[in-house]
């Protein structure tokens, strides 16, 4: 049982590239999100789903897009990378309410860096 | 979706109990509280969560007021690993969304 798995954990990119990052879980949950995290800082929602076919806008979603083809699969994408967009990224998932295990679990994190 | 107020930083004595409070005074009947923990850089790690009930399991009791304006969370023997920040949110299931805000940063010390 794996989890929360992000590829790729570490990444530098040049401002103007475009990237994927995966998100992969393997508990069948219905809820998954994808966050940032700069230093020193909290973490920011930046989209997320409720179930296969749907994504949502966050707090921060300028930049970024998404999708949920699968159900255990949330991809986030960068079509231009700006330096701004330097930060970690974790993904989480988790049942939606009404089930009786509702936490969030959270990737490792996937270190971005624009230059 | 309701907003949570936590202290920015707090300390805490090794071996004593750790009482992180939150605040969410605009929260509505169909909002859980929970909390989430977070080490240094890796991912957050679920700590517990509740509607009206207090709750407790084998990391933490949560203390919920009558009102549920307010929480309480309670580490009962704080240890040097449970250092981290605590971040504190109220969710609903009908919108999915999970906002963290800015959390309080637990130091135990020694």
């Amino acid at each position: 049982n794996a989890g929360v798995t992000q590829t790729p954990k570490f990444r530098v990119l040049k401002t103007g590239q475009s990237m994927t990052l995966l998100c992969a879980q393997d508990m069948n949950h219905e809820y998954m999100y994808w966050y940032r995290q700069d230093p020193g800082m909290g973490l920011r929602l930046i989209h997320y789903s409720v179930g296969e076919g749907t994504t949502a806008k966050g707090e921060v979603p300028d930049g970024y897009n998404v999708s949920r083809l699968k159900k255990q699969n949330f991809l986030l994408g960068l079509e231009s990378a700006a330096p701004s967009q330097t930060s970690v990224y974790f993904c989480a998932s988790s049942h939606r309410t009404g089930r009786k295990n509702t936490e969030a679990f959270f990737g490792q994190g996937t270190r971005l860096t624009v230059v | 979706d309701a907003k949570t107020t936590q202290p920015t930083s707090m300390d805490c004595a090794e071996g004593r109990a750790a009482n992180l409070p939150c605040n969410h005074s605009t929260i509505s009947g169909n909002e859980y509280v929970y909390w989430y923990r977070q080490i240094h850089s890796q991912g957050p790690q679920y700590i517990i969560h509740g509607l009206k009930n207090n709750e407790t399991n084998e990391m933490a009791s949560l203390i919920i007021t009558e009102d549920r304006k307010s929480s309480t969370l309670i580490l009962p023997h704080a240890t040097l690993r449970d250092t981290a920040v605590y971040y504190c949110i109220a969710f609903s299931g009908n919108t999915g969304k999970l906002i963290f805000g800015q959390g309080t940063t637990l130091q135990v010390k020694p």
